[in-house]
């Protein structure tokens, strides 16, 4: 059974900080998605990465995979309270969209 | 463009009974899976359904099942309810499998007295 473990679950920031958000597993993933999830909607898909080593980043995100593909980690810069939601990471396999997901790492940045 | 819908958005039913979630994907989506979204467990995988053939299945007992019809549409189906069925039931659709990115439904909130 393949495990994702966020960290951290809960964080509360002043607005303008920097944070990490870390996502591991002990199993390699063939591909590693990060979504946003607002209160009373679904999630929404910020980023997708594929390759081992690789780092995409979007406006403030900066998004990395790891290596050997089995950790992942999201870097916000100068974190808005827009910001503020619920942070999930999700491997996929070799099974379609079959997805593992981390527990979520819940973000407040207060104003 | 329109989204995921998911039909009803909240439902009350109690122990014992059975239900049934419907969802429409994205137009030219042709994956469609189900997850169930708890406080204690997450976000969950039930079924990946695509061309109308279940492709994956997760973990959960047989009381879960789905069906995708020939227009992407889904349904998922969970008889005799239980009170851990309690949960948000996502729906989420994807234009090819094995991609990972999916686009979600708003859910379906059931609450089991």
């Amino acid at each position: 059974t393949q495990l994702l473990e966020q960290s951290p679950q809960f964080l509360s920031i002043q607005e303008g900080e920097n944070l990490t958000v870390y996502c591991n597993s002990s199993s390699v993933f063939s591909s590693l998605q990060w979504y946003r999830q607002e209160p009373g909607e679904g999630p929404v898909l910020l980023v997708t990465v594929v390759t081992g080593g690789e780092v995409k980043k979007l406006k403030r995100l900066t998004f990395q995979f790891g290596d050997a593909r089995k950790d992942s980690s999201l870097h916000i810069t100068a974190a808005q309270p827009g910001d503020t939601g619920l942070y999930l990471c999700a491997g996929a396999g070799n099974a379609g969209n079959m997805l593992t997901f981390g527990g979520g790492t819940r973000l407040m940045v207060k104003p | 463009k329109a989204g995921v819908t998911q039909t009803p958005r909240y439902l009350i039913k109690t122990r014992g009974q059975q239900v049934t979630l419907s969802c429409s994907p994205i137009s030219g989506h042709r994956s469609v899976s189900w997850y169930q979204q708890t406080p204690g467990q997450g976000l969950q995988f039930l079924f990946e359904y695509f061309s109308e053939t279940q492709r994956n299945k997760g973990n959960f007992p047989g009381r879960f099942s789905g069906r995708q019809f020939s227009n992407s549409r889904s349904e998922m189906n969970v008889s005799t309810l239980e009170l851990g069925d309690s949960a948000l039931y996502l729906c989420a659709s994807s234009p090819l499998s094995y991609t990972g990115e999916l686009f979600f439904g708003e859910g379906s909130r059931l609450t089991v007295l």
